[in-house]
């Protein structure tokens, strides 16, 4: 079974500054999707950025990045600029590829809550 | 606006009783999921439908039970509820199976007394 690891429970970053959050999972398989979710306060989860396991660039969304290291198993989420409405839990979750049963449900980690300071 | 609608935001209820989660998926989507969140065990996995039709199991107790109706909206049933059982539980949907959970819903609260 695959396993996600968020190491850092809470982090807090100074506006327009950088900040990284870091994740590693636990996996045989070759082949397989990573993803970081939002959750503020409202709740709702929200997809941030996506990144296939084939893929050897790093994927990029706006003021959001990841640094992908495949051997390391590891897959942190910087984000640039940072404002107040970045505030929010973030979750990593891995995805396989194929599933039995057409199934493809995430696993999560258990988060990082990210405080940004005015 | 993810198009999820989970029915009701908050529920309180004593030990012992049964409840019942709803959700509506996103219009078009086939697929629903059920997470359960908790401070102690992250986000986990309960079980997936897809058109009507059970799909995947994850960590969901016996006391646990879910379906999926013709019109796809899906119902989560909890019953000899305890203390442990207080949690956020969120539905998920997607537009067929080949996809994981695509649009959350804002999850209902529930809070056993």
């Amino acid at each position: 079974a695959q396993t996600v690891t968020q190491s850092q429970p809470e982090m807090s970053v100074q506006e327009a500054e950088t900040v990284t959050l870091s994740c590693t999972y636990d996996t045989s398989e070759s082949d397989y999707y990573l993803f970081w979710y939002k959750q503020p306060p409202s709740r709702q989860m929200i997809l941030v950025i996506r990144q296939e396991a084939y893929k050897q660039q790093n994927a990029t969304e706006n003021r959001f990045s990841v640094n992908f290291q495949k051997a390391a198993k590891s897959f942190s989420l910087k984000i640039s600029d940072s404002q107040l409405g970045d505030a929010a839990m973030y979750f990593c979750a891995y995805r396989s590829v194929n599933s039995g049963a057409g199934s493809y449900q995430l696993t999560f980690g258990k988060g990082t809550k990210l405080s940004v300071i005015p | 606006d993810s198009g999820v609608t989970q029915t009701p935001k908050h529920l309180i209820t004593a030990t012992g009783q049964r409840v019942t989660l709803r959700c509506s998926p996103r219009s078009g989507d086939l697929s629903v999921y059920w997470y359960q969140q908790s401070l102690d065990q992250g986000l986990q996995f309960l079980i997936q439908y897809y058109n009507g039709e059970e799909r995947a199991k994850g960590n969901i107790l016996e006391r646990f039970s879910a379906q999926q109706f013709p019109d796809l909206h899906s119902e989560l049933n909890l019953s000899s509820l305890e203390l442990g059982d207080s949690a956020l539980y969120f539905c998920a949907s997607s537009a067929g199976q080949g996809y994981q959970p695509q649009h959350f819903g804002d999850g209902t609260r529930l809070s056993i007394l």
